[in-house]
């Protein structure tokens, strides 16, 4: 099967700027998380979507930073305006399952690194 | 709230030796999963080891095994006969057995295999 799709691989863009970065499940996973990762951490939920809604958006910086996921199928997540601290890989991440059923980890893309100047 | 801690940010290792890399953690729950993940610098997470709280028994994925201490709350990763590509870094992650699947991750641990 197809991994996670993720664009761009890299952005570079001025604070106060806009970005939008883009993901593409794996076909049929109803599940997808962005992940933040910043250089030196361990990545972080930002936001958990099941099918087309918002299951965990508890660490989202809902002033600047918002996420959709059309038809339960590609996401994207948008930053506006940027600040210098959201230089970090952004990751997404998919699973097929839902609800209380064994977990056996997730698949995650390759993410889109970008840098805030 | 739970916590993952990775004492080690950096370990070496000669090739064909054994290392083993510390992880802790902090939480209340009783049923919950353990993970380990490489992360090489492609940047894609890829997952080695999975550890069920409820199993005494310890994982084995081939040359890579966990010491799952359940009382101590610690989770350390064993890789043996270390090869070159094992070089990367290591995430120890958490995650609650509930319907999120939320996964919550140490610091990460870098490795680097030596020839």
């Amino acid at each position: 099967e197809a991994g996670v799709a993720q664009s761009p691989r890299y952005k570079i863009i001025e604070k106060r700027q806009s970005v939008a970065f883009w993901c593409n499940p794996i076909s049929g996973h109803a599940t997808l998380y962005w992940y933040q990762q910043i250089l030196g951490q361990g990545p972080k939920l930002l936001i958990q979507f099941q099918n087309n809604g918002v299951v965990d958006d508890s660490q989202l910086p809902k002033d600047r930073f918002s996420a959709e996921r059309l038809k339960g199928v590609d996401s994207t997540l948008k930053i506006q305006p940027a600040k210098l601290e959201d230089s970090a890989v952004y990751l997404c991440a998919s699973s097929s399952l839902t609800g209380q059923q064994d977990h056996y980890g997730y698949t995650f893309g390759s993410g889109t690194r970008l840098t805030v100047v | 709230a739970q916590t993952v801690t990775q004492s080690q940010p950096e370990m070496s290792v000669q090739e064909a030796e054994t290392v083993t890399l510390s992880c802790t953690y902090d939480t209340s729950e009783n049923n919950y999963y353990l993970f380990w993940y490489k992360q090489p610098p492609s940047r894609q997470m890829i997952l080695v080891i999975r550890q069920e709280a409820y199993k005494q028994q310890n994982a084995t994925e081939n040359r890579f095994s966990v010491n799952f201490q359940k009382a101590a709350k610690s989770f350390s990763l064993k890789i043996s006969d270390s090869q070159l590509g094992d070089t990367a870094m290591y995430f120890c992650a958490f995650m609650k057995r509930s319907n999120t699947g939320k996964l919550i991750f140490g610091q990460g641990t870098t490795l680097q295999v030596k020839p």
